[in-house]
Parts: structure tokens; C-alpha cells; sequence
């Protein structure tokens, strides 16, 4: 059973810089794994932000991006607004199956 | 504009089943790929099932281990998720999801299942 990890929770103030990682319990995630970044906001279903590692969806705020770090897809926002304030969930993509992180909580305090 | 709109969903006993349906406009639906994503009571999402354009492919969670079956009527403009068997653990607010190229863009609002004797 592939396991695909995220920080259970950030905090970040106003302004500044955070990244959230996804790690997958088969090895290094790459390209190959299209990495997938979801926001969802409570009461709201999720949101596309990235898609295929890096790319914008075209109603994407410019403050994220999407990478490969370490072996791990990752989520920076910089310039963080009190508005980001939500869950963040990674998918990727094993062969057939995607496979969905456990979700970040990212407070803005 | 795009919109999806799931339905079908309700309380349903344990071993029951369950057809969700998804009705898709605003987009040329027999072009994309669809995809069923389920999240129960406080919890995170869970990718359940994802079909081809045309219907030919499927993929499934291991975790469901046959119990789902995914389909769609590009006729229709239209996306099933046929569910049996059902256990408690099915709980969840079910979305669809259009894919381009196997990755999930618009989404619809969900709805709601619910397993309970």
C-alpha cells in the first residue's frame, strides 16, 4: 500500500514564505509522478493549484509554485495572505492509481 | 462555464448499494477524462476511480478491491460510480472530477453518502 506524506501542519505569518513537501513511501517522487496540489477551503470542495509538478492552473495566484526538493514534490507560497489560510493535498500518480497525501493545515497567523 | 453536478447519494444500509451520478456541461465531456474523489466526515481526500475519455481504461484505489465500478454515458454527458457492498467506512462526501491528461481540474460540489443501519 503506497503511502504518500505531508506535514500534518504549518504555520506561516503574513507575508512571508512557506513550502510543503510530499514524500511517497516508494522512493523519490519525480516528474513521472505528476505531482498534484489541491486547496481546500472549509465547506468548499478542493481547488486545483499545480498540476504536472509545476504547472499553473490559469486562476493560480502567481504567489505559488510548485517543484522538486529533495525528493519530495513541494508547495512554496510566498507572500503568504491571510486568505491561503486552508488544507493543502499533494496526489500522485503510481501506474494507474493516484495516491493523495494526508493534507497540510496551513494556519496564517 | 464549466459545471459538474453530482447526485445519488443518501443513507444506505450496510451491504447496500449505491449509483452516483455526475452530470457534466459546459465542456465537450466525451473529450475528457473523469475522475471520483471521496473525503469522509473530517477527513482527507481519498482518490477512488478514474476512467479514459472513451471509457476504454479504468483505474481504481486498491483499497476498494473490486467493489466500485466506475462508467460513463458520453451521451448523456454524464459519469457513474456504482457502489456495493457497502460498509460504514464508505462514509464520505463523493466528488467528480474533470481530468485533462489523467490530472483532476474542475470539480463539482459533492454528495453525500452515507453507510449506517
Amino acid at each position: 500500500q503506497t503511502v504518500v506524506t505531508q506535514e500534518p501542519s504549518l504555520t506561516v505569518s503574513p507575508g512571508g514564505t512557506v513550502t510543503l513537501t510530499c514524500a511517497s513511501s516508494t522512493g523519490a517522487v519525480t516528474s513521472d509522478s505528476y505531482p498534484n496540489w489541491f486547496q481546500q477551503k472549509a465547506g468548499q470542495p478542493p481547488r486545483s493549484l499545480i498540476y504536472s509538478t509545476s504547472k499553473k492552473r490559469s486562476w493560480t495566484p502567481a504567489r505559488f509554485s510548485g517543484s522538486l526538493l529533495g525528493g519530495k514534490a513541494a508547495l512554496t507560497l510566498s507572500g503568504v495572505q491571510a486568505e491561503d489560510e486552508a488544507d493543502y493535498y499533494c496526489l500522485l500518480y503510481f501506474g494507474g492509481p493516484w495516491v493523495f497525501g494526508g493534507g497540510t493545515r496551513l494556519t496564517v497567523l | 462555464e464549466v459545471q459538474l453536478v453530482e447526485s445519488g447519494g443518501g443513507l444506505v444500509q450496510p451491504g447496500g448499494s449505491l449509483r452516483l451520478s455526475c452530470g457534466a456541461s459546459g465542456f465537450i465531456f466525451s473529450s475528457y477524462s473523469m475522475t471520483w474523489v471521496r473525503q469522509a466526515p473530517g477527513k482527507g481526500l481519498e482518490w477512488v476511480s478514474y476512467i479514459s475519455s472513451s471509457g476504454t481504461s479504468e483505474y481504481y484505489a486498491d483499497s476498494l478491491k473490486g467493489r466500485f465500478t466506475i462508467s460513463r454515458d458520453n451521451a448523456k454527458s454524464s459519469l457513474y460510480l456504482q457502489m456495493n457492498s457497502l460498509r460504514a467506512e464508505d462514509t464520505a462526501l463523493y466528488y467528480c472530477a474533470r481530468s485533462v491528461r489523467l490530472e483532476p481540474d474542475y470539480w463539482g460540489q459533492g454528495t453525500l453518502v452515507t453507510v449506517s443501519s
